[in-house]
């Protein structure tokens, strides 16, 4: 079974800080994929990364999914309200193979 | 990408009785994926719906808990079955969103409260 673990599981930041957000596994995934879910609504998907070592930017969001293509983190620089919610990752095992592995979830708040 | 509505977005069952969860799509797709949130957690996949064949459930879920209909490429439901407080959860589905990105489109979700 694939795990994905994310860390931290919560985090708690004052508008305009930078966070870093980790997602890692033991295991081998074709492309990781990041959503923000915010209540109410189902995930949305923020990103697809797939080449390892791959870096993708959103704004002030910066994806990098790592080069033996286990790991994956998120970076959001200044924070804004706008940015809470929960941030999830996953994994796709095999192209072709549309079963995603979700991450353990981390919940992002940022303080006006 | 797609878009899916998914209805109804929350209801409160008494233990015991069942639950069906509609979910369309504005267009066609091949697989449909049923996931359950439990309060404050990730996603954990319950089935793969194709039309025309069989649900494919995940280890802990069964067909009798959680039938699944898929009567066309457009359309599904999920029952939840003689429903207990454990089955308090938000219900997701998803298809496959875009295929140049494999990203997901999901649905708004359900949420769940048994009584």
């Amino acid at each position: 079974t694939q795990l994905l673990e994310q860390s931290p599981q919560f985090l708690s930041i004052q508008e305009g800080e930078n966070l870093t957000v980790y997602c890692n596994s033991s295991s081998v995934f074709s492309s990781l994929q990041w959503y923000r879910q915010e209540p109410g609504e189902g995930p949305v998907l923020l990103v697809t990364v797939v080449t390892g070592g791959e870096v993708k930017k959103l704004k002030r969001l910066t994806f990098q999914f790592g080069d033996a293509r286990k790991d994956s983190s998120l970076h959001i620089t200044a924070a804004q309200p706008g940015d809470t919610g929960l941030y999830l990752c996953a994994g796709a095992p095999d192209f072709g193979n549309e079963k995603l592995t979700f991450g353990t979830g981390t919940r992002l708040t940022i303080i006006p | 990408s797609a878009v899916i509505s998914q209805k109804p977005s929350r209801d409160i069952c008494q233990r015991g009785t069942s639950l069906t969860i509609q979910c369309q799509v504005d267009s066609q797709v091949t697989m449909m994926f049923w996931y359950r949130q439990q309060p404050g957690q990730s996603l954990t996949l319950i089935a793969t719906a194709n039309q025309g064949s069989e649900a494919t459930y995940e280890s802990g879920f069964v067909i009798d808990k959680f039938p699944i209909s898929r009567p066309n490429l457009t359309f599904s439901t999920l029952t939840v079955s003689n429903m207990s407080p454990e089955d308090s959860s938000i219900y997701l589905c998803s298809v496959v969103g875009d295929r140049n990105n494999y990203g997901y489109t999901f649905g708004s979700g359900t949420r769940l409260t048994v009584v």
